[in-house]
């Protein structure tokens, strides 16, 4: 398997501009997890699916931010507006529900908005 | 609301010593934490899983303690290697499936 795989790996947009970060988990996972990682605030879960349900939104900034999971092979990450304060890596990552609670990381995404 | 620190934000430490890095927790009690390593421009990596009823855990040349008591947990790389330098993450659980709550890391750097 390929692992986790995002896109795209950098992405560089103006304030107010619409942004989508996408990802593919790995094959048979159960649960998918969105991150963003800064380094004022480290690495913070800001939603996660199970079976393409979301399960847990809590951590969205705000209304701003949008996950979707259309089908087990698929995740979206939306940001409309964008401001510079969201600048940042985002990551996703994919887990089995074998009770390992293993969580597989993306590469992912460095975004910057100007 | 649950709090999980990092007690070093970098260590640095010579080739083939043991490195021991620390994770402390408040307001929680987790059924299980974790470790992941992250290198520069890549995603965590898992390392270990340590559950609550367990007081150690090993993997090659690491080593997992966790004290429920104290509330913490240590991470020791022994025969520590230039390689071994890295971001290692502490993470622990709170309240279901891989809902984890991250340390901001300890950067570790083994010199030659």
């Amino acid at each position: 398997d390929a692992g986790v795989i995002q896109s795209p790996r950098h992405e560089v947009t103006e304030m107010g501009q619409e942004v989508t970060l996408r990802c593919k988990p790995i094959s048979g996972h159960d649960y998918l997890f969105w991150y963003r990682q800064t380094m004022m605030r480290g690495l913070e879960l800001l939603i996660y699916f199970n079976n393409n349900v979301p399960i847990d939104d809590s951590g969205m900034p705000e209304d701003r931010f949008s996950a979707k999971m259309p089908n087990a092979s698929f995740s979206t990450l939306k940001i409309q507006p964008s401001e510079p304060r969201d600048s940042a890596v985002y990551f996703c990552a994919s887990s089995p529900a074998d009770g390992s609670y293993e969580q597989y990381f993306g590469p992912g995404t460095r975004l910057t908005v100007t | 609301s649950q709090k999980i620190e990092q007690n070093s934000e970098a260590l640095n430490i010579q080739e083939g010593k043991t490195a021991t890095l620390t994770c402390n927790y408040t307001n929680y009690s987790p059924a299980y934490l974790q470790w992941y390593r992250q290198d520069p421009g890549r995603g965590p990596v898992f390392l270990l899983l340590i559950r609550e009823n367990e007081k150690e855990k090993r993997k090659e040349r690491l080593k997992v303690t966790f004290d429920t008591t104290l509330k913490q947990s240590l991470f020791h790389i022994t025969a520590s290697q230039p390689a071994d330098s890295a971001t290692y993450l502490c993470a622990l659980e709170r309240g279901s499936q891989g809902n984890l709550i991250f340390g901001k890391g300890t950067k570790l750097s083994v010199k030659p």
